[in-house]
């Protein structure tokens, strides 16, 4: 199994230019996340999806955007990057966001490192 | 404000030394607790997690966590920890999965 595929793996931007970072899960998840991950701040959520064609914002969603069209994948973009936005981008995946005593596991992907110079 | 935090940012052990790792939450309601492990290189698993009964949590390469609603703690413990250890700890709450700041652990051979 897959699980949750994370595309690219690097990316070095200019500032100002954009791109998308794409995430994919095959275990059929309702909810899908992105969390950018810094050095002494943890992970931090940006965004989630609690279904296919619906997204909400989570901690620190300002300069990104995101879209699920399809239930496996959950985009997201940098529409003019920033030095700020320099760090490493996990998406994860699970079966349930509220309730379900076992179903509120994430799994995650393996990371996409994102330099903006 | 922070609805988990960790206070230990890198705890260095020795091999077969007894590990715990801080975590404490700070809200109410439904309590989901969660331990996640990123070795050097990997992605973030989970370690164990908290949803109700029994405050001791078991879960992996004998990793152990116990609830204490009266600390709002749900430290981390591990009796003997081995060099395969290293790597970094979150700990996270809540339905929207805050995690804390993490705690990188080096253990040394």
């Amino acid at each position: 199994n897959a699980g949750v595929t994370q595309t690219p793996k690097f990316r070095v931007l200019k500032t100002g230019q954009s791109m998308t970072l794409l995430c994919a899960q095959d275990m059929n998840h309702e909810y899908m996340y992105w969390y950018r991950q810094d050095p002494g701040m943890g992970l931090r959520l940006i965004h989630y999806s609690v279904g296919e064609g619906t997204t909400a914002k989570g901690e620190v969603p300002d300069g990104y955007n995101v879209s699920r069209l399809k239930k496996q994948n959950f985009l997201l973009g940098l529409e003019s990057a920033a030095p700020s936005q320099t760090s490493v981008y996990f998406c994860a995946s699970s079966y349930s966001f509220l309730g379900g005593l076992a179903k509120n596991i994430q799994y995650f992907g393996a990371g996409t490192r994102l330099s903006v110079l | 404000a922070q609805s988990v935090s960790q206070h230990n940012h890198h705890v260095i052990l020795s091999e077969a030394a007894s590990l715990e790792l801080g975590c404490n939450y700070s809200y109410g309601g439904t309590v989901n607790l969660f331990w996640y492990v990123q070795y050097p290189g990997q992605h973030l698993q989970l370690l164990l997690k908290y949803f109700s009964g029994d405050p001791l949590v078991k879960g992996i390469k004998g990793f152990e966590a116990e609830f204490i609603k009266s600390k709002f703690s749900f430290n981390l413990r591990k009796p003997s920890v081995q060099w395969s250890d290293t790597a970094e700890y979150f700990c996270a709450g809540r339905n929207d999965m805050r995690f804390g700041a993490g705690t990188r652990l080096t253990v040394k051979p």
